[in-house]
């Protein structure tokens, strides 16, 4: 089945310092990727849908400049969270669509295991 | 904005009890999909419901999308153990490729 990888899984830093998260499909091509934000015991919130070749889209109240998103590539997209704040400290999952799949009734996302990102 | 309400938070069951979670949308809804993400771990997707009506089964899950495509249910049958976790519904309106998510439904199975 189709896999989406995440790097790091766990990630500390310290205030200020900015973190890169990567997520890769690893046997599909992906033209689309969306990243998510996800607090204990609560629901996805959609931060922004990443684009391979162009800009991504990001959803209300989410800093573009502080979450900068780069598809560059039809199987990796990165999320980099710029000058981190403990308020940052999150559950940070990804996903992928199919190229494949975007043209046919499945409309699947595949779920990255996600990033853990604690700021001190 | 366009937002997934699901009810109920939380559910515990004994072991052989039936579970049902609800999705709800003020708008019509394009397709809606289910996912399951077991604590600690991530999202996994379920089923995909894109007609009016539509009622899918998987063994001992049965998926419902209303009729006017605003609501949906997931209803499993004789709870096990394995169940535990959250169920998240997701839903996509017409015009965009980008799915919501419901609040979740955290069910607990007591042995």
């Amino acid at each position: 089945g189709a896999v989406v990888s995440q790097h790091p899984s766990r990630v500390i830093c310290k205030s200020g310092t900015s973190v890169k998260i990567e997520c890769r499909s690893l046997d599909f091509q992906a033209t689309t990727m969306f990243w998510y934000r996800q607090f204990p015991k609560q629901s996805l919130m959609l931060m922004a849908t990443s684009n391979e070749g162009s800009k991504a889209t990001y959803e209300q109240g989410v800093e573009k400049d502080k979450f900068l998103i780069n598809h560059a590539s039809l199987t990796l997209s990165t999320l980099t969270v710029t000058s981190a704040h403990p308020e940052d400290s999150s559950f940070y999952i990804c996903s992928a669509r199919d190229q494949v799949e975007e043209y046919r009734y499945t409309d699947t996302q595949y779920f990255g295991p996600g990033t853990r990102l604690t700021v001190l | 904005g366009q937002q997934v309400m699901q009810i109920p938070q939380y559910q515990h069951v004994q072991e052989g009890e039936d579970f049902t979670t609800y999705c709800n949308s003020s708008t019509t809804l394009s397709n809606i999909q289910w996912y399951k993400q077991r604590p600690g771990g991530h999202p996994v997707f379920l089923i995909q419901l894109v007609k009016s009506g539509e009622v899918k089964k998987q063994k001992r899950l049965t998926f419902q999308f209303g009729e006017a495509k605003k609501n949906s249910s997931l209803h499993i049958t004789a709870t096990q153990t394995t169940d535990v976790g959250t169920y998240f519904c997701a839903g996509r309106w017409s015009g965009t490729y980008k799915y919501i998510f419901g609040t979740g439904t955290r069910l607990k199975v007591l042995a």
